[in-house]
């Protein structure tokens, strides 16, 4: 199974901030890479997929980056409705799997 | 617009059995995989098991297989997830989730609700 492992588990910023979060993955995945958004009590919600596509409706202060082993998510400027745990997720090969999330908090 | 409505959880005892259903409309249904991913309280995400568009593949997780039977009807635009010998380790919120476009496998564009399924003697 290919291992997804996001870094940093949570963060502290604060609105208007640019935000960074880092995937990696323990094979090379191509640019099979998603990430989804989910908020406390919601579904997730798709933000980037193939690594760099942004999702339709998804604002474009949110970005994703990356490669083979290495992916990022950025959010240029965080917002107060952005305040939620990111997961990233490969679609590379079966089993899917899941990075184990990132909250991005209120500081 | 696309909705996902699961239901069929609840409350059930360890080895006993539950079916969970998730009705899909705004897309066409049968033109695309479908997928269950579940959630264990306070937990990260967990793909549990995928069929493609016209039921002739399935793929599940080691963790349910064997346990689990994923189907679909094409004419009731419906998922189901049979799951047999429910343990403990099974509570979990279980969300259907729909596959991007027909052409792809393994990317969720449209989640539903979710459905919690607790094991609990």
């Amino acid at each position: 199974d290919i291992q997804m492992t996001q870094s940093p588990s949570s963060l502290s910023a604060s609105a208007g901030d640019r935000v960074t979060i880092t995937c990696r993955a323990s094979q090379s995945i191509s640019g099979y890479l998603n990430w989804y958004q989910q908020k406390p009590g919601k579904a997730p919600n798709l933000l980037i997929f193939a690594a760099s596509n942004l999702q339709s409706g998804v604002p474009s202060r949110f970005s994703g980056s990356g490669s083979g082993t290495d992916f990022t998510l950025t959010i240029s400027s965080l917002q107060r409705e952005d305040f939620a745990t990111y997961y990233c997720q490969q679609s590379y090969s079966i089993p899917w799997t899941f990075g184990q999330g990132t909250k991005v908090e209120i500081k | 617009q696309v909705q996902l409505v699961e239901s069929g959880g609840g409350v059930v005892q360890p080895g006993r059995s539950l079916r969970l259903s998730c009705v899909a409309s705004g897309f066409t249904f049968s033109s695309h995989s479908m997928h269950w991913v579940r959630q264990a309280p306070g937990k990260g995400l967990e793909w549990v098991a995928s069929i493609s568009h016209d039921g002739g593949n399935k793929y599940s997780a080691d963790s349910v297989k064997g346990r689990f039977t994923l189907s679909r009807d094409n004419s009731k635009n419906t998922l189901y997830l049979q799951m047999n010998s429910l343990r403990a380790e099974d509570t979990a919120v279980y969300y259907c989730a729909k596959e991007i476009v027909s052409a792809t496998w393994g990317n969720f564009d449209y989640w539903g609700q979710g459905t919690l399924v607790t094991v609990s003697s």
